[in-house]
């Protein structure tokens, strides 16, 4: 079975400032990895994800995470957050291989950009 | 594209009567998810189908939920009686194969109270 952890339920930064969103997985087999984002009143969209090859995976908005195994993590990151950043992030797993259609999601981060 | 369309948005309804969440994935997509998110539960996968066959309905919470999809093009989730613990969000999902790798799309989203 898989199961993530987000670090943090809620992340406030200021505009400007770095963005990082902390994610550790757990899986038996090697994983896929996934994070979406929720705007409110919205449903999911994904940002970026990780299947094979390159460890270090771009996304829209800026977005980026990097895969590393020895770590079990996915952290998100952004080098300068702004104003429309704020919403909730969710980090997903399943596992790689065959037609595993269920993912399985953290419990999310609400980011707040301060002005 | 017009997305994953979910009727109603917005749903009230009293303990007891029957509720009905309708969705309709993008074209083409061949794999179809219903999930309920809920602030103490978070995100959880209720049924999935593809080539509108329910291939695993494990996260369907009891017998007063049932879904269907009698065509690619349509999907309902039903809940009869509804129960106050039943109030949550109701997301649909299309993806193009249901495999693992695949990007799930999510509609917007319909939010259920039970009173």
């Amino acid at each position: 079975a898989q199961s993530v952890t987000q670090l943090g339920s809620h992340v406030s930064v200021s505009e400007g400032a770095l963005v990082l969103l902390r994610c550790n997985y757990s899986s038996s087999v090697p994983p896929y990895l996934f994070w979406y984002v929720q705007y409110p009143n919205q449903g999911l969209q994904l940002l970026l994800k990780y299947t094979t090859g390159a460890t270090l995976v771009k996304g829209i908005n800026g977005f980026e995470a990097e895969f590393k195994k020895s770590e079990t993590s996915f952290h998100l990151t952004k080098p300068s957050a702004h104003m429309s950043d704020a919403a909730e992030y969710f980090c997903a797993v399943t596992r790689s291989g065959g037609s595993n259609y269920k993912l399985t999601f953290g419990k999310g981060t609400l980011l707040t950009v301060n002005p | 594209d017009a997305g994953v369309i979910q009727s109603p948005r917005h749903e009230v309804t009293e303990m007891g009567q029957e509720v009905t969440l309708r969705c309709k994935p993008i074209s083409g997509h061949n794999s179809l998810f219903w999930y309920r998110q809920t602030m103490m539960r978070g995100l959880e996968l209720l049924i999935y189908f593809n080539n509108n066959v329910p291939i695993d309905d494990s996260g369907m919470p009891e017998d007063r939920f049932s879904a269907k999809m009698p065509n690619a093009s349509f999907s309902t989730l039903k809940i009869q009686p509804s129960e106050p613990r039943d109030s949550a969000v109701y997301f649909c999902a299309s993806s193009s194969k249901g495999q693992g790798s695949d990007e799930q799309f999510f509609g917007p989203g319909t939010r259920l109270t039970v009173l």
